[in-house]
């Protein structure tokens, strides 16, 4: 059983429409942050969110941290072909980070 | 360029016969991780180092030994690798792990391991 649930695990959709992936858990995290993984490549931070009800944006990215600090949105507008990739969400606790599962983004052109 | 270097990026091996992956940073971080990833079940770690001479486990150690003899290197060492240890794994640096790692981690590219 995963600490963190990610969903969807996969996401197909066209270019110009809009997505939220979620990332939850039981459990109480320091932090929480997103990652973007591409085929052959190490995960990239996104965004590290602190704040229980936190919103970063970034650019077409908005990242929600919930108010109990135990979950986490990433919400994609207009999403683009340059978006496709595994989205990972990772929470801290204590010295380590716990990832979820990952949310595989397919943006069709 | 501030990077984290895996060696070697693929490898194939047999049960039994000892390896290491090797993992080195450039950027003085203190934190050092191993992560393995597997499909459906992202990234899990393996150990993590908070500084020289400081490893702790992680939530799958089994199989795995670890050494933080320089800063700068985190060896990752399979005794007696087996097949269920086929796998991509992920060497991470940070600046710190304390606090509930809130400091980003930075991920080498990766080496998929195959053991027959």
């Amino acid at each position: 059983t995963q600490l963190l649930e990610q969903s969807p695990q996969f996401l197909s959709i066209q270019e110009g429409e809009n997505l939220t992936v979620y990332c939850n858990s039981s459990s109480v995290f320091s932090s929480l942050q997103w990652y973007r993984q591409e085929p052959g490549e190490g995960p990239v931070l996104l965004v590290t969110v602190v704040t229980g009800g936190e919103v970063k944006k970034l650019k077409r990215l908005t990242f929600q941290f919930g108010d109990a600090r135990k979950d986490s949105s990433l919400h994609i507008t207009a999403a683009q072909p340059g978006d496709t990739g595994l989205y990972l969400c990772a929470g801290g606790l204590g010295n380590k980070l716990v990832f979820g599962a990952g949310t595989i983004l397919r943006v069709k052109s | 360029e501030a990077q984290v270097t895996q060696n070697p990026r693929y490898l194939i091996t047999v049960t039994g016969k000892k390896l290491t992956v090797t993992c080195s940073q450039n950027m003085n971080h203190e934190y050092m991780s191993w992560y393995r990833q597997d499909p459906g079940l992202g990234l899990r770690q393996i150990y993590y180092s908070m500084n020289v001479e400081v490893t702790d486990k992680g939530d799958v150690p089994e199989g795995y030994k670890v050494s933080r003899k320089e800063k700068r290197n985190f060896p990752l060492i399979l005794e007696s690798p087996s097949p269920n240890q086929t796998s991509l794994y992920f060497c991470a640096s940070s600046l710190s792990g304390v606090g509930g790692s809130t400091y980003e981690q930075y991920f080498g590219p990766g080496t998929r391991l195959t053991v027959t």
